[in-house]
């Protein structure tokens, strides 16, 4: 079957301006997962989702970003007055059960805050 | 406080040479779980295995082997005749139990192999 698809591929923002970026996930797969990458570095967690609830947001570096699932399939990640430090490659992964499951990983997002 | 770390940021290995990747982990979780990943050039992280705490069987999967001891808090990768094709990044992950370390994974900062043909 289909694995995790993100888009866009790649986004190139001005500083200041919002961007959503989506995440579709394997069907059915219960958890989902949000990590920024930053260049060189490991993928560090942002938030997770147990189908629609957002189980633990403790790793949204502020509150301009925003992550949703509300149908507990689709997530998006909203980032709000983008900086340059947001520059970075955002990964989404799903899990077919709630703890401890294997996670796999879409092809992740690379964010350019000019 | 959970911790991966690999302490091997670069190695260049000649093709067919063997080639073990170092982890260690901390956490105080009593049921946790250990990953690695492999991200090529490509950059999508590809997941190569999973090992629960409980279960310290050492596994082979072709070229690729692994020895989980919990004595040491290690998980170190090893890759037997190792071929160009395995030049990558590859990352060691920790996942502990709800109870204390919430639902993160931890990622390790990588090691990133380049086999010379």
């Amino acid at each position: 079957g289909a694995g995790v698809s993100q888009s866009p591929r790649y986004k190139v923002a001005k500083r200041g301006q919002d961007v959503a970026l989506r995440c579709d996930p394997i069907s059915g797969h219960v958890s989902l997962f949000w990590y920024q990458q930053a260049l060189g570095q490991g993928p560090e967690f942002l938030t997770y989702f147990q189908n629609e609830a957002q189980l633990d947001k403790s790793g949204l570096p502020s509150d301009r970003f925003f992550a949703e699932r509300p149908e507990g399939s689709v997530s998006t990640l909203k980032i709000q007055r983008t900086q340059q430090e947001d520059s970075a490659v955002y990964l989404c992964a799903s899990s077919p059960i709630p703890l401890g499951g294997t996670q796999y990983f879409g092809p992740g997002t690379r964010l350019l805050v000019l | 406080a959970q911790k991966v770390t690999q302490a091997q940021t670069e190695i260049s290995v000649v093709e067919k040479e063997d080639v073990t990747l170092d982890c260690v982990y901390e956490t105080r979780d009593t049921t946790y779980y250990l990953f690695w990943y492999k991200q090529p050039p490509s950059g999508e992280l590809v997941f190569l295995i999973r090992r629960n705490s409980f279960d310290e069987q050492n596994e082979i999967s072709g070229r690729y082997s692994w020895n989980f001891q919990k004595s040491t808090s290690s998980f170190n990768f090893t890759i037997t005749a190792s071929q160009v094709v395995d030049s990558a990044v590859y990352f060691c992950a920790l996942r502990g139990g709800s109870n204390t370390g919430g639902f993160k994974t931890i990622f390790g900062a990588g090691t990133r192999l380049f086999v010379k043909a």
